[in-house]
Order: structure tokens, then sequence, then C-alpha cells
């Protein structure tokens, strides 16, 4: 079947040190987003990758970096985790250019976890 | 700017019950609508989508229906399950534009 795949589920991590989360799809999406999850609140978008183009959001902190080297995979690096960075970190794909709204499918996320 | 504003929660409902969760936008153009939904632990889930007015979207007994002159997609299910337990979603986008979420209605159905 053609999904999301996110990899740890569960990544826990020590205040200031690197961390990177890894997303891939076989769905062939043109677009890949991230987005952080508080405590069940709606998903706040990070930024996403169209192709190859990168979108940052406003208001999303330089601690958060994102990689994508192919069409497949997507990372989500975090420079110097704070405590405020724990959160679920959930990837989603879409296809940009078909009709209707770009629908958006979802990994099933990594909670990260900072000491 | 494209905003979703949904029925705040928690609603707690007895097993059979009938449900709806409201859903109101406000768009710009002509937005595609959808629900989501999030079981504990895990990410969000397509539960069903309306892409033009009049459309009615529907899956595991969930209904949802586009209206364009009331702005509105609210989500129906005429009896839940202790199963549907979870938080539902009402989203919105326009093509090539990203999704703009509402916040999220938490359910709980008990036996």
């Amino acid at each position: 079947d053609a999904m999301v795949i996110q990899n740890p589920r569960y990544q826990v991590t020590q205040f200031g040190k690197p961390v990177t989360l890894s997303c891939s799809q076989t769905l062939n999406h043109n677009v890949m987003y991230w987005y952080q999850q508080k405590s069940s609140q709606a998903p706040k978008l990070l930024f996403h990758y169209y192709d190859k183009d990168f979108n940052n959001e406003a208001d999303t902190p330089d601690n958060f970096q994102s990689r994508r080297p192919n069409t497949s995979f997507c990372f989500l690096d975090i420079r110097s985790p704070g405590l405020g960075d724990a959160a679920m970190y959930l990837c989603a794909t879409s296809y940009r250019g078909g009709a209707g709204g770009n629908t958006q499918y979802f990994g099933p996320g990594t909670r990260l976890t900072v000491l | 700017g494209n905003s979703v504003t949904q029925m705040e929660g928690p609603v707690t409902l007895s097993e059979e019950a009938f449900l709806t969760i409201n859903c109101t936008y406000t768009a710009t153009g002509y937005p595609s609508l959808f629900w989501y939904v999030q079981y504990p632990g895990e990410g969000l889930q397509l539960l069903l989508k309306a892409t033009k007015a009049d459309d009615k979207g529907s899956n595991k007994g969930f209904e949802a229906t586009y209206r364009k002159e009331t702005t509105s997609f609210h989500l129906e299910k005429g009896s839940v399950q202790v199963s549907d337990s979870a938080v539902y979603f009402c989203a919105l986008s326009e093509k090539n534009n990203d999704m703009r979420f509402g916040a999220g209605t938490r359910l709980t159905v008990k036996p």
C-alpha cells in the first residue's frame, strides 16, 4: 500500500543535542510537509517542499531545518532542541497540480521528548 | 484569509447516540473541505472530503455536506461507537494552497 512512513515513532533527546526525524513516502507526491503538534492542538505548519523548492513559514524558528534529498525522503533537523520543542512531529504529503484542493496524507508521527 | 472554525469540545456521548460536530469556514475562493480524525498517539487520517458545493463526503458511517450558502461542513454520524473516540479536525484547502485546520474537537464515546 502507498503510504507515508515516519521514523522513529518515538525519539528521546537531550536538551541542546541535535536530532533528525525522517519521513519517506511511496505516493510519489511532489509536496512534503512538516508539522508540529502539541497536546492534540491543530497541527502547526513548519515548512514544506514543493519538489525541490523549500518554503518556510514566517514564524518557524531558525532552530528547525529541513532537507529533501529526493522525491521520496524528507528530514526534519532540530539543531538545538529546547524543552519547548517536545511535541508530535507530523509529516504529510500531497500532489500539487491535480484537480481540486491538495488532499494531504499524514504519517503516524514521531513523538519527541526532550530531557 | 482562509480560516476554519469548529465546535469546541470535548464532546461526550453514549454509544449509539447521534453525533454532530459543527464546522464553518471563511475562504476567498472555492476551497476543498476535509475532515481528519486522529486517534491517540497517531497521525491524522483522512476521514472524508468534498471538493465542491453540495458534494457529500462519506466514510465509515460519517457524512458531511459542503454547504456554500452557509459556509459549513458539519460532520454527522447516526450511531457512534466507542471506537469512534478520537479528535476530529475540520480543514480546508484551495488549489495549491496550504491546509487550514480547525482547532479540533475531542469526542469520547462511553459504553
